[in-house]
């Protein structure tokens, strides 16, 4: 079945260092890539998202690569700060054909003073 | 307050007793997804929802659960007989054209 595979599980970082956080996945038909932030208690809230027809996209310190041919796409967050703290999740569609997600199982991201 | 919301946000029952949560969608989204959140899990797909139909079910959703969006605006689950498996997040989000979900706060059942 679809599945979404994402690391690490946890990921401590210096403020103002860069987080990588890498997922892949496997129904070779996903074509719609969003990444949630989550914090305690809160819901999902999208950062930023990538379809299939572009490789890279960036919004200001968040940026997401996506490698097809390998089903591999990555979120980076550059001069973090204490607010990037939050468990971050990866997630794949095939978009409009099917549009339910499949998510990872999480990262959650700590930013150390 | 203009985005998705659902009621009850929390909810405490006993193993047994039926519970039915509400969403209410971002007005004019016509897709609607139901999700399942455990402790330390991503978010499971339950079932979704186009316009009024409901379009595709995860084998996650046993006879136990249904859902329904009759007038294709908001939408409830109710879990029958439930069991202390279920005790869970349930979230609700809905889409337009854009493939964007955009959630609900939640609603946090615990079944004792």
């Amino acid at each position: 079945g679809e599945n979404v595979e994402q690391h690490p599980s946890t990921l401590s970082v210096q403020e103002g260092d860069s987080a990588v956080i890498k997922c892949t996945y496997s129904d070779s038909a996903s074509n719609y890539f969003p990444w949630y932030k989550q914090e305690l208690g809160k819901r999902p809230q999208l950062i930023i998202d990538i379809r299939s027809n572009v490789g890279e996209k960036k919004d200001q310190r968040i940026a997401v690569t996506l490698n097809k041919t390998a089903k591999h796409f990555s979120l980076h967050i550059t001069e973090t700060q204490p607010e990037d703290s939050a468990v971050y999740f990866c997630a794949a569609s095939r978009g409009n054909r099917d549009d339910k997600i499949i998510f990872g199982k999480g990262t959650r991201l700590h930013i150390l003073p | 307050d203009t985005g998705v919301s659902q009621d009850p946000r929390h909810k405490i029952t006993k193993r047994g007793q039926n519970v039915t949560f509400r969403c209410d969608p971002i007005s004019e989204h016509n897709r609607l997804y139901w999700y399942r959140q455990t402790l330390g899990q991503g978010p499971e797909f339950l079932t979704y929802f186009q316009n009024e139909a409901q379009l595709e079910k995860s084998r996650l959703l046993s006879d136990r659960f249904s859902a329904e969006r009759p007038k294709g605006s908001f939408s409830t689950l109710e879990i029958q007989r439930t069991e202390q498996g279920d005790s869970a997040m349930y979230l609700c989000a809905s889409s337009s054209a854009t493939w964007t979900q955009y959630f609900g706060p939640g609603t946090r059942l615990l079944v004792l």
